[in-house]
């Protein structure tokens, strides 16, 4: 399996443009975790996936931020406007959680480092 | 609040020399504290996963231990190489059901191997 696959790598935009973030999971998992990191708070949980239904979405700062998974092989992360403060590493994360387990292992992505100027 | 602390922030080492990492949390309710090693420009990955009732735990030349009374952990590193080099993340779960959505995240040791 490739991992998990999210796009792009990079992105720069200008502040007020939408971006939209993308993560393909490993086959077979069935939640889904976008994050965001930063030097000054580390790594924070935006949004939580369930069979690809969205479980905790408590962690998303703004109205401005949107995720969907439309399906369970693909989910999206958009920031519309986006703004300077929302530059980040954006990182995709899926693990299989059986139930009774709680030592599920969470494998994330390559993450998309997000420049807002 | 929960938290998880690491010390310290940095740390340069010489290539084959040990060292140790240390993190301290204030988590309640516990079902897991892990380690991941994080490469620049790259996403974390999983090194160790310890319930409260391990002690310790190895995976080659890492070795985490656990002190569930004290709420600490460590993580040590053997004989260090090059490719050690990288951000080591302390990450207590508090999550029973273990689905990963309660991970409280340390900000991290950022390491350094020279040669």
């Amino acid at each position: 399996d490739a991992g998990v696959i999210q796009s792009p790598r990079h992105e720069v935009t200008e502040m007020g443009q939408e971006v939209t973030l993308r993560c393909k999971p490993i086959s077979g998992h069935n939640s889904l975790f976008w994050y965001r990191q930063t030097m000054m708070r580390g790594l924070e949980l935006l949004i939580y996936f369930n069979n690809n239904v969205p479980i905790d979405d408590s962690g998303m700062p703004e109205d401005r931020f949107s995720a969907k998974m439309p399906n369970a092989s693909f989910s999206t992360l958009k920031i519309q406007p986006s703004e300077p403060r929302d530059s980040a590493v954006y990182f995709c994360a899926s693990s299989l959680v059986r139930l009774g387990q709680q030592n599920t292992e969470a494998f994330f992505g390559q993450g998309t480092r997000l420049t807002v100027v | 609040k929960n938290q998880v602390e690491q010390s310290p922030q940095s740390l340069i080492i010489l290539e084959g020399k040990n060292c140790t990492l240390q993190c301290n949390y204030t988590v309640s309710p516990f079902s897991n504290l892990r380690w991941y090693k994080q490469d620049t420009g790259r996403g974390p990955v999983s090194l160790t996963i310890m319930t409260f009732s391990e002690n310790t735990k190895s995976n080659g030349r890492y070795t985490a231990t656990l002190d569930a009374d004290t709420k600490q952990s460590s993580l040590h590193i053997t004989a260090s190489q090059l490719s050690d080099s990288a951000s080591y993340i302390c990450v207590v779960s508090g999550d029973y059901a273990g689905n990963n959505r309660k991970l409280i995240w340390g900000l991290g040791t950022s390491l350094a191997v020279n040669p």
